[in-house]
């Protein structure tokens, strides 16, 4: 199956400046990278995806990255504030499944 | 209002006593999964079903059933709990592959066996 790796586990940071969270895929077939959001005790919430056929995409503060030969898959967070503070979580799948395989998570902190 | 509910949201229980955490969602979504969140693993799938009467192992489907009997549905059962599955319990769903493959996740289910 699907293997992720993703580093940092944690990341801080001071408020303004860029944070970048790397994640790492073995399957070739997986075509489908969403990144997600988790407060404390809150649930996971997508914040971004890329589709294999796309390099790189971006919303607002947040852009993702796709290197395909290389396998890995990057966010990217500028001008980072403090309720950016998360862990945030890669993950892979096929387009056509359901079977989702998550990194590890990073923890971020943003410093005022 | 669009959303996934899981019931309890909280549960301590002793080994050996069969548990069912319930998953419903109001999004008439195809896809549903379970998922279990430990320190420093991440979030890792157990079940999950593509459509009512189908569903399929994730990657850490040992000690667990589910049954998708209804589209909103999609309980995770626990026949004999044991220690080691002590964690926070995600459901989530997700809409018909071809659109986006966003999963909306419930509140989640801090589970402890004792």
């Amino acid at each position: 199956g699907e293997n992720v790796e993703q580093h940092p586990s944690t990341l801080s940071v001071q408020e303004g400046d860029s944070a970048v969270i790397k994640c790492t895929y073995s399957d070739s077939a997986s075509n489908y990278f969403p990144w997600y959001k988790q407060e404390l005790g809150k649930r996971p919430q997508l914040i971004i995806d890329i589709r294999s056929n796309v390099g790189e995409k971006k919303d607002q503060r947040i852009a993702v990255t796709l290197n395909k030969t290389a396998k890995h898959f990057s966010l990217h967070i500028t001008e980072t504030q403090p309720e950016d503070s998360a862990v945030y979580f890669c993950a892979a799948t096929l387009n056509t499944g359901n079977q989702f395989y998550f990194g590890t998570g990073t923890s971020l902190t943003v410093i005022p | 209002e669009a959303q996934v509910t899981q019931n309890p949201r909280y549960l301590i229980t002793v080994t050996g006593k069969k548990l069912t955490v319930t998953c419903s969602q109001n999004m008439n979504h195809e896809y549903m999964s379970w998922y279990r969140q430990d320190p420093g693993l991440g979030l890792r799938q157990i079940y999950y079903s593509m459509n009512v009467e189908v569903t399929d192992k994730g990657d850490v489907p040992e000690g667990y059933k589910v049954s998708r009997k209804e589209k909103r549905n999609f309980p995770l059962i626990l026949e004999s709990p044991s220690p080691n599955q002590t964690s926070l319990y995600f459901c989530a769903s997700s809409a018909e592959q071809g659109a986006t493959n966003e999963q909306y996740f419930g509140p989640g289910t801090r589970l402890t066996v004792t």
